[in-house]
């Protein structure tokens, strides 16, 4: 593995179901990062973690949940799939908090 | 990228040519900014970056300037490759928190 892998590539999921989008980085990084991208909007943070075992709440964090149990995961939630979750999610991780962040491949999710 | 959208602002430039791209940032007090590149179907890909002590920094073929007095970020790319077409945009952040990303500009590279 070489920078940040992302599973799964895409999802097609009914809504009201449980996801976990999976996130793994091999650079040691300390920070790690969610987003969320729309069409015609940037990228929106969800929630971020400074390093294993703390996380923190992003601009649009509601409905989803993460963990950071180590330094190499850092694992997206959505308990109840709602249809406005439709979107690209990137994971992201940087050295420290607040340094250039360098982005997974995405997810594609489609909630119907 | 899905990032792109039907609205988002479009630059076309001929190949060869150089390209400018702008951004307003939001922020007076953002201290450290970056440009960054996605491809169709990619993540952002970091391109350079730059903080606010500098007006100036270079890279191969891409230089980023920052004027403070009107919030103002480009980015030059000299000689604009086919390969360079894609969806560019910034990203400004205070003492590393909260990055706020802006939409983007859509460059397209003609033959």
């Amino acid at each position: 593995i070489a920078g940040i892998t992302q599973a799964p590539t895409s999802q097609i999921l009914a809504a009201g179901r449980r996801m976990t989008l999976r996130c793994t980085q091999d650079m040691r990084h300390n920070a790690m990062y969610w987003y969320r991208q729309d069409l015609g909007l940037g990228l929106r943070l969800i929630h971020y973690s400074n390093t294993a075992g703390t996380t923190g709440k992003g601009e649009v964090p509601d409905g989803y949940s993460v963990s950071r149990a180590n330094t190499d995961d850092f694992p997206l939630t959505l308990a109840s799939a709602v249809p406005s979750q439709t979107s690209v999610y990137f994971c992201a991780s940087s050295v420290l908090l607040g340094e250039t962040q360098y982005f997974g491949p995405g997810t594609r999710l489609l909630v119907l | 990228g899905e990032s792109v959208g039907l609205h988002l602002p479009t630059l076309s430039v001929q190949e060869g040519d150089n390209s400018i791209i702008n951004c307003a940032y939001s922020n007076s007090a953002s201290d450290y900014f970056i440009w960054y590149k996605q491809e169709s179907g990619k993540g952002p890909q970091f391109i350079i970056d730059i903080r606010s002590n500098m007006d100036k920094r270079q890279g191969q073929r891409v230089t980023v300037l920052l004027n403070k007095t009107v919030k103002h970020l480009s980015l030059q790319i000299a000689a604009t490759q086919p390969g360079d077409s894609a969806v560019y945009f910034c990203a400004e952040t205070i003492y590393g928190q909260n990055f706020v990303f802006g939409p983007g500009t859509r460059l397209s590279v003609l033959p």
